[in-house]
């Protein structure tokens, strides 16, 4: 089975500054990676998925996820927050073979500030 | 699209009642999936169908939690007897095809007292 490790839950970050997001995966087999987003009282929404190809991936809103295969990882990095960025971040990985499961990490806030 | 739907949005319910939570799917969706969110354990996948058939439902935490999917376009998540432990939020997701993107509705905020 496939499961992600976010590697910070809190992320506090001043306005117009860069931000990155760190997420490692482990699976003995290949996966897709996601990259969600969660606004205060709402749903998920997705931000990016990697599935195959190249391993930059643009989502919305201005974020990108590198795929690095021999890292095990898929950070997320934003050049220049806003405010409106306040949100929880969720990584996911699945199988797409054996185990259609969305396995989730456990979340980084990012909190923006003036 | 009007994307997934979820009723009710929040509920608030005493310690033995029957709740029961509703979802509409995106529809043409093949894939339906049952979350549960708390600050304690996370998202936590719970069931999904596959054309209507239930077909994992190991994240079920016990025989109170049942699930349902009578058509391609509804299903329900009935706890029966609730229990304050069963306060979280509960999400409803959608997906065309097996390790696609899930599309997650709003969610039902539920508070067993």
């Amino acid at each position: 089975a496939q499961s992600v490790t976010q590697l910070d839950s809190q992320v506090p970050v001043f306005e117009e500054a860069p931000v990155e997001l760190r997420c490692n995966y482990s699976s003995s087999v290949s996966v897709y990676l996601f990259w969600y987003v969660q606004y205060p009282n709402q749903g998920l929404q997705l931000l990016l998925k990697y599935l195959s190809g190249s391993t930059l991936v643009k989502g919305i809103n201005g974020f990108e996820a590198e795929f690095n295969k021999s890292q095990t990882s898929f950070h997320l990095r934003k050049p220049s927050v806003h405010i409106s960025d306040t949100a929880e971040y969720f990584c996911a990985v699945t199988n797409p073979i054996n185990d259609y499961k969305l396995s989730f990490g456990a979340g980084t806030t990012v909190t923006v500030r003036a | 699209d009007a994307g997934v739907i979820q009723s009710p949005r929040h509920e608030v319910t005493e310690m033995g009642q029957e709740v029961t939570l509703r979802c509409k799917p995106i529809s043409g969706h093949d894939y339906l999936f049952w979350y549960r969110q708390t600050m304690m354990r996370g998202l936590e996948l719970l069931i999904y169908f596959n054309n209507n058939v239930p077909i994992d439902d190991s994240g079920m935490p016990e025989d109170r939690f049942s699930a349902k999917m009578p058509n391609a376009s509804f299903s329900t998540l009935k706890i029966q007897p609730s229990e304050p432990r069963d306060s979280a939020v509960y999400f409803c997701a959608s997906s065309l095809g097996r390790g696609r993107t899930q599309y997650f509705g709003p969610g039902t905020r539920l508070t067993v007292l």
